[in-house]
């Protein structure tokens, strides 16, 4: 099946630096990606939708310069968490949609998460 | 009203028993509808797509009532590692920028 990498798998990091995080699907082209964050015991949120080429989407309440999303080829987003605080810590997660010859557009697929935590 | 809805649980079930989880939408245009299954700490993975015919898969089944907007998933024979959080997923749309929505999940948990 399709596979989507992320990296760093985990983070530890002091309040104030800036966090990149990497998404990459390995075998199929996705047009757009998703970021997720998922508080302990909680679903996953949808923060952004990442589309190639363009800018992102971001959920309100997600505050743009502070979550920096590129999606600069087909198989890459990055994910920037700027100037991180304690109260961003949590298990990022992307995902890609799978866009299928025939024109479908199906399964999601997700890559592994990265936990941040910020000292 | 939540636009996805799950029974948050826990249910706690034998080894061997059989467990449904049920949940509601809210989008009646909704188009596509999955199970995944997610572990402590990890990622969601996709355990099967819901077709309006009903599709099975091993000891796993799903079904849509688009009627009645939910959609189930009944586990026979329960395993332990059947132990996880089941999320209930739906797409409202064709676009593939469409943003599939989660439910809240449903926490499973197989005694011995």
């Amino acid at each position: 099946g399709a596979v989507v990498s992320q990296h760093p798998s985990r983070v530890i990091c002091k309040s104030g630096t800036s966090v990149k995080i990497e998404c990459r699907s390995l075998d199929f082209q996705a047009t757009t990606m998703f970021w997720y964050r998922q508080f302990p015991k909680q679903s996953l949120m949808l923060m952004a939708t990442s589309n190639e080429g363009s800018k992102a989407t971001y959920e309100q309440g997600v505050e743009k310069d502070k979550f920096l999303i590129n999606h600069a080829s087909l198989t890459l987003s990055t994910l920037t968490v700027t100037s991180a605080h304690p109260e961003d810590s949590s298990f990022y997660i992307c995902s890609a949609r799978a866009l299928w010859a025939s024109g479908s557009t199906d399964t999601q697929y997700f890559g592994p998460g990265t936990r941040l935590t910020v000292l | 009203r939540k636009e996805v809805e799950q029974d948050p649980g826990p249910f706690n079930v034998p080894e061997g028993a059989t467990v449904a989880f049920n949940c509601t939408y809210s989008n009646s245009a909704s188009q596509s509808f999955f199970w995944y299954r997610q572990d402590c700490r990890k990622e969601p993975k996709l355990l099967m797509s819901v077709y309006s015919s009903g599709n099975e898969d091993g000891r796993f089944t799903a079904q849509l009532n688009r009627a009645s907007q939910y959609i189930s998933l009944l586990i026979r024979d329960s395993k332990l590692s059947d132990s996880a959080t089941y999320l209930c997923v739906v797409n409202p749309g064709y676009s593939s920028a469409s943003k599939i929505i989660f439910g809240s999940g449903t926490r499973l948990s197989i005694r011995p």
